[in-house]
């Protein structure tokens, strides 16, 4: 089943913005959006925005997720040490009844 | 407060069996889907099976069809995946969850001669 795509890394500055892509297809980013979650090295991911630009109780306004046709957004805005971690985006993709994953962006604080 | 608690990982050889559980609890368990997701070492999630919240209609990956079982038990708010003939690239971290807001700890799955 093929899966998002995302760029495997993304470097930037201590309170600079960064945007995160992924990129699917009319069956899965292009439908309903995308959600996408954090993961810090050996703990669980942490949803943070779904359907595009919902954001769970808690979530950091810090945090905005967008989508332009098949390609989902992330905007993390005055970037702080603790959003060094992984980012995965992810959707239904309802012509397999599946969900997929990107492979995911490490994000670097600098 | 959801909490989802996995168990029954562990080592085992390439073709046997296994049986993960999930145990939720702080939300009506009949009401919602629930997933398994797993990551290998050092790799990326991989969306594994997903249930209904009635269990009438399941879902798998391609790479698990035919060999796991996705299960759950309303009555005793706990979710399950049988795993049968596995394969050393069926190594990794299994997580359960509720959609995707809410997961639990994982359960480790080493596959190994």
């Amino acid at each position: 089943q093929a899966g998002l795509t995302q760029p495997p890394s993304v470097s930037k500055g201590l309170r600079q913005t960064a945007t995160l892509t992924c990129t699917g297809n009319s069956n899965n980013v292009g439908n309903q959006g995308a959600a996408w979650l954090q993961q810090h090295q050996g703990h669980p991911p942490k949803l943070l925005s779904y359907r595009n630009n919902n954001r769970p109780s808690g979530i950091s306004e810090r945090f905005s997720a967008s989508r332009s046709g098949n390609t989902a957004s992330l905007t993390i805005t005055g970037l702080q040490p603790e959003d060094e971690a992984d980012y995965y985006c992810s959707a239904w993709d309802y012509s397999l009844s599946a969900w997929v994953f990107g492979g995911g962006t490490k994000l670097t604080v600098l | 407060e959801v909490q989802l608690v996995e168990s029954g990982g562990g080592l085992v050889q390439p073709g046997g069996s296994l049986r993960l559980s999930c145990a939720a609890s702080g939300f009506t368990f009949s009401s919602f889907g629930m997933n398994w997701v797993r990551q290998a070492p050092g790799k990326g999630l991989e969306w594994v099976a997903n249930i209904k919240p009635d269990g009438s209609e399941r879902y798998y990956v391609d790479s698990v069809k035919g060999r796991f079982t996705i299960s759950r038990d309303n009555a005793k708010n706990s979710m399950y995946l049988q795993m049968d003939s596995l394969r050393v690239e069926d190594t990794a971290v299994y997580y359960c969850g509720r959609s995707l807001e809410y997961w639990g700890q994982g359960t480790l799955v080493t596959v190994s001669s």
